[in-house]
């Protein structure tokens, strides 16, 4: 069965400063996918990034940074100079490759972001 | 930019009563989705949908449930009989072959 743990529930930062949103997963999958969902508090889910197991380079794209471990299964969401704006819920989930490719969603971790 | 939509953005209803939930996805996506947030809790899977079958189902999806897609863009979630644990936003999805799923923006449903 596939699995998705965030830790942490809540995490309050006060602006510019980094942050890191843990992710560790669970499958039995030799290929999958691994997700990061943003959710605002206008509820919609807003895709971010999505990664193949094969595939564990780090990426950066803007203030944002993920770091994928497949030795210790982390996928790992990094903010860096945070902003206000970044508030939000953020759901890491993870799919198997093919099939139905159903999502499994972690709990999420709310991010405060004070000015 | 192409984007999955959602009718209504909040349905209220009776216990027991039915009622319909209505998705058009991305016009040239092949693989739909319903899941479901209840208020304050993780996204949780319910059915998977493709070449006008169910290929994937939760247990939450059960006999009440049932999903359709009537023509060539839409594609609705039908609750037979609403419970009170119902309640819960629901999210439509879509994607293309090998690709990420793209949510609407929820349906908030609302059993009383």
């Amino acid at each position: 069965a596939q699995k998705v743990t965030q830790a942490q529930t809540e995490i309050s930062v006060v602006e510019k400063e980094d942050v890191t949103l843990d992710c560790v997963y669970e499958t039995r999958d030799t290929t999958y996918y691994l997700f990061w969902y943003k959710q605002p508090p206008s509820g919609e889910l807003v895709f971010l990034i999505r990664r193949n197991s094969f595939d564990e380079q780090n990426e950066i794209s803007g203030r944002y940074s993920w770091n994928f471990q497949k030795s210790t299964s982390s996928f790992n969401f990094t903010i860096t100079a945070s902003q206000v704006v970044d508030s939000a819920v953020y759901f890491c989930a993870l799919s198997g490759r093919g099939g139905s490719e159903k999502l499994v969603f972690g709990k999420g971790t709310k991010l405060t972001v004070n000015p | 930019e192409p984007e999955v939509t959602q009718t209504p953005s909040h349905q209220v209803t009776q216990m027991g009563q039915e009622v319909i939930l209505r998705c058009v996805p991305i016009s040239n996506h092949l693989y739909f989705y319903w899941y479901r947030q209840i208020l304050g809790q993780k996204v949780e899977f319910l059915v998977s949908f493709y070449n006008n079958e169910i290929s994937e189902k939760s247990e939450i999806f059960d006999d009440q449930f049932s999903v359709e897609r009537p023509d060539g863009s839409n594609f609705t979630l039908k609750i037979r009989s609403t419970k009170l644990e119902d309640s819960a936003m629901y999210f439509c999805a879509s994607r293309a072959d090998q690709m990420e799923q793209f949510f609407g923006p929820g349906t908030r449903l609302t059993v009383l």
